[in-house]
C-alpha cells in the first residue's frame, strides 16, 4: 500500500509565476488536509477537503491559494502569482476520517526567486 | 477557539535521561490526540495516539498521558537516545472543526 505521495518535491518559481503542487492520498482515503511549514516553524493549516469539497478552507489566504480535490485524480494545491514569501515546504496529509490519523506526504518544498 | 498549546518550544536533555512534553486543549469533546515526530528534512511521523477512553498508554520508551479534566496531555521519553532529537507535534481533534489542530512543536536535542 503505497503511502501519501506528492510531487514535484522540489519547485522552484520566479515571483508572478504559478505554482501547481499535486497530492495523492493514501488507497482508501477521502479526506486531504494541506499544511504549509516555514524553516524552523510548526505545522500551519491550510485547508480541508474531500472528494469534490472543499471541507474547511479558513487557513488558506483568500488571494492567489486555490486548492481542489477532484473526483479522479490527484488533490492540487494552487499559488497563482508566487511571492517570495510563498517560499516554504507544503505538505499534504490523508486520513480515512476526520477523526482519523493523518499520513503525510514527503512535502513539496517551494522556493520563489 | 481552536487552539493547542504546547509546552515547551524547545528541550534539552542529556542522553539517557527522561524527556517530557506538554499540551493543553481547549475542546472538552476532543477524544483523540496523536503525537507526531518530524526529523530535520523529513516529514511528520505518527509516534503515538490516545483515545479519550483511556489515561495512558505506552509503546517500548514511548507514553501519553490523558487528564481529561484538565484538558491536557503529555509525552514522555524515557532513556533518551540521539535518535530521539527531532522536532515533536502534539495534536488534538477538534469535533467542531472536524479538523485536528497541531501543536507548535517541541524541538528535542539529546546531548551526548
Amino acid at each position: 500500500n503505497a503511502g501519501v505521495m506528492q510531487n514535484p518535491r522540489h519547485l522552484v518559481r520566479r515571483r508572478g509565476q504559478e505554482a501547481r503542487l499535486r497530492c495523492s492520498p493514501m488507497k482508501g482515503h477521502s479526506h486531504v488536509y494541506w499544511y504549509r511549514q516555514l524553516p524552523e516553524e510548526g505545522l500551519k493549516f491550510m485547508v480541508y477537503l474531500q472528494k469534490e469539497n472543499i471541507i474547511d478552507e479558513s487557513g488558506m489566504p483568500k488571494e492567489r491559494f486555490s486548492a481542489e480535490f477532484p473526483k479522479e485524480g490527484p488533490s492540487i494545491l494552487r499559488i497563482q502569482q508566487v511571492v517570495r514569501g510563498d517560499s516554504a515546504a507544503y505538505f499534504c496529509a490523508s486520513s480515512a476520517g476526520s477523526g482519523n490519523e493523518q499520513f503525510f506526504g514527503p512535502g513539496t518544498r517551494l522556493t520563489v526567486l | 477557539g481552536e487552539n493547542v498549546e504546547q509546552h515547551p518550544s524547545t528541550l534539552s536533555v542529556q542522553e539517557g535521561d527522561s524527556a517530557v512534553i506538554k499540551c493543553t486543549y481547549s475542546d472538552s469533546a476532543s477524544n483523540y490526540f496523536p503525537w507526531y515526530k518530524q526529523e530535520l528534512g523529513k516529514r511528520p511521523q505518527l509516534i503515538i495516539d490516545i483515545r479519550s477512553n483511556v489515561g495512558e498508554k505506552k509503546d517500548q520508551r514511548i507514553a501519553v498521558t490523558l487528564n481529561k479534566t484538565a484538558k491536557h496531555f503529555s509525552l514522555h521519553i524515557t532513556e533518551t537516545q540521539p535518535e530521539d532529537s527531532a522536532v515533536y507535534f502534539c495534536a488534538a481533534f477538534y469535533s467542531s472543526a472536524s479538523k485536528i489542530i497541531f501543536g507548535s512543536g517541541t524541538r528535542l536535542s539529546i546531548r551526548p
